[in-house]
């Protein structure tokens, strides 16, 4: 069966550093891999998506990067700061169905 | 784009309750809805998803239930809870033909005692 891992639960920087988390896959071909933010409570927020052809994507401070050979996905964030401090959740898709990773819990340290 | 409502934001029920979920959309028509589960510290699994009105597809075989009486009205249902139905309950929507991505609404905290 597929399975989806993110490298650790959690991950603590400094703010200003690069925040760089990992998406790993097994058994699976995806079309399409997101990634989105949750916060304590609340519903997960989309932020980006990359296509299987695409090797990399970017938004402001956020990096996607998408390699097929090695089924990861890099998400990174740039000058980071406090208010990124979240979990992140990547999710893969062929169609209309995702399947979620359990996430990775950021904290950005002023 | 598009905005999910749920509600109630949280529920406690006692073992054995009957439960009723609501979740409504805004800002599109005929959306793909989906209905997912997140336990404590744990990826979101998910229950149910509807491509349209009166379609139901079951992800996983378990004590809940979902409906789809209008385009965009989607509510999850049990008769009786258990106590390992208790969690965070997340329904999402996709514009059919989009860019794949989800919305989702601010959830429901259930804690079935």
């Amino acid at each position: 069966s597929q399975k989806i891992e993110q490298n650790s639960e959690a991950l603590n920087i400094q703010e200003g550093k690069t925040a760089t988390l990992t998406c790993n896959y097994t058994n699976y071909s995806p079309a399409y891999l997101q990634w989105y933010r949750q916060d304590p409570g609340r519903g997960p927020v989309f932020l980006l998506l990359i296509r299987e052809n695409e090797k990399e994507k970017r938004k402001e401070r956020l990096k996607v990067t998408f390699d097929t050979t090695l089924k990861q996905s890099l998400f990174h964030i740039t000058a980071s700061q406090p208010a990124d401090s979240a979990t992140y959740l990547c999710a893969l898709s062929n169609d209309y169905k995702l399947s979620f990773g359990a996430g990775t819990t950021v904290t950005v340290r002023a | 784009s598009q905005t999910i409502h749920q509600w109630p934001a949280t529920l406690v029920q006692p073992v054995g309750s009957p439960l009723s979920l609501e979740c409504t959309v805004e800002g599109t028509s005929n959306p793909n809805l989906y209905w997912y589960r997140q336990a404590a510290g744990r990826g979101l699994q998910l229950l149910f998803y509807s491509v349209g009105i009166g379609q139901i597809s079951s992800e996983v075989p378990q004590n809940l239930s979902a409906s789809r009486p209008q385009d965009r009205q989607f509510i999850l249902s049990s008769k009786k809870l258990l106590l390992s139905d208790s969690g965070f309950y997340l329904c999402a929507s996709r514009r059919t033909g989009g860019n794949n991505e989800q919305f989702f609404g601010p959830g429901t905290r259930l804690t079935v005692l």
